[in-house]
């Protein structure tokens, strides 16, 4: 059964950058999947941040894209997220999740990570 | 880019049934998927596809879709189908795709 697993800091200081790991276990990071980071700020709903196919393709929210970097590393079977110039607007929730290319739905989230941005 | 607009809150009397609606361009061209979220937790996939529950979905879930709304049944509802629930769909602007979520709906059985 496949697990994911984030992992990063959970401070970053306002104009530096967010960076998180998650980690697949239980299955290949290059099956027939996409891989998604996707927010939640605290009492808000769900926000969409990019994702990314073994091969390196990625897709991206054009809101969030200019500060945007979703990164796979095949050897390590995990994919990685990274976010420039955050500000308090991106203290969130982040999970990883994999979506199924045959139907295109969040069947497997990671159990998220908080991330603040604060000085 | 597309938005996915749903009722903030709905109630329903416990063993009822519920609708939840979700609103959107995007639904025209791709099938809604509908998430549910307990307090402190990570989304779980309740519905994908035109009609499709995960394995270990209760069979009181089901969806439906009409133009550029999609529907979240609960037929029966119990007191554990207290959550927020979302809706989300892909979507595409230019050559790209990209996902979009809906607003979320807090459902709270009676």
């Amino acid at each position: 059964q496949v697990q994911l697993q984030e992992s990063g800091p959970g401070l970053v200081k306002p104009s530096g950058t967010l960076s998180l790991t998650c980690a697949v276990s239980g299955g290949s990071i290059s099956s027939s999947n996409w891989w998604s980071w996707i927010r939640q700020p605290p009492g808000k709903g769900l926000e969409w941040i990019g994702e990314i196919y073994h091969s390196g393709s990625t897709n991206y929210n054009p809101s969030l894209k200019s500060r945007v970097t979703i990164s796979v590393d095949k050897s390590k079977n995990q994919f990685s997220l990274k976010l420039s110039s955050v500000t308090a607007a991106d203290t969130a929730v982040y999970y990883c999740a994999r979506s199924e290319a045959t139907h295109d739905a969040f069947d497997i989230w990671g159990q998220g990570t908080m991330v603040t941005v604060s000085s | 880019s597309s938005e996915l607009t749903q009722d903030p809150a709905v109630s329903v009397a416990l063993g009822q049934t519920v609708r939840i609606t979700c609103q959107g361009d995007s639904l025209r061209s791709y099938y809604a998927s509908w998430y549910q979220q307990k307090p402190g937790q990570a989304p779980v996939l309740v519905i994908y596809g035109k009609n499709n529950r995960p394995s270990g979905i209760p069979d009181r879930f089901s969806g439906s879709s009409s133009g550029n709304t999609a529907s979240l049944t609960i037929t029966g509802a119990q007191a554990e189908d207290e959550a927020d629930y979302y809706c989300n769909s892909r979507d595409s602007s230019g050559n790209h795709l990209l996902y979009v979520f809906g607003t979320g709906t807090k459902v709270t059985v009676l």
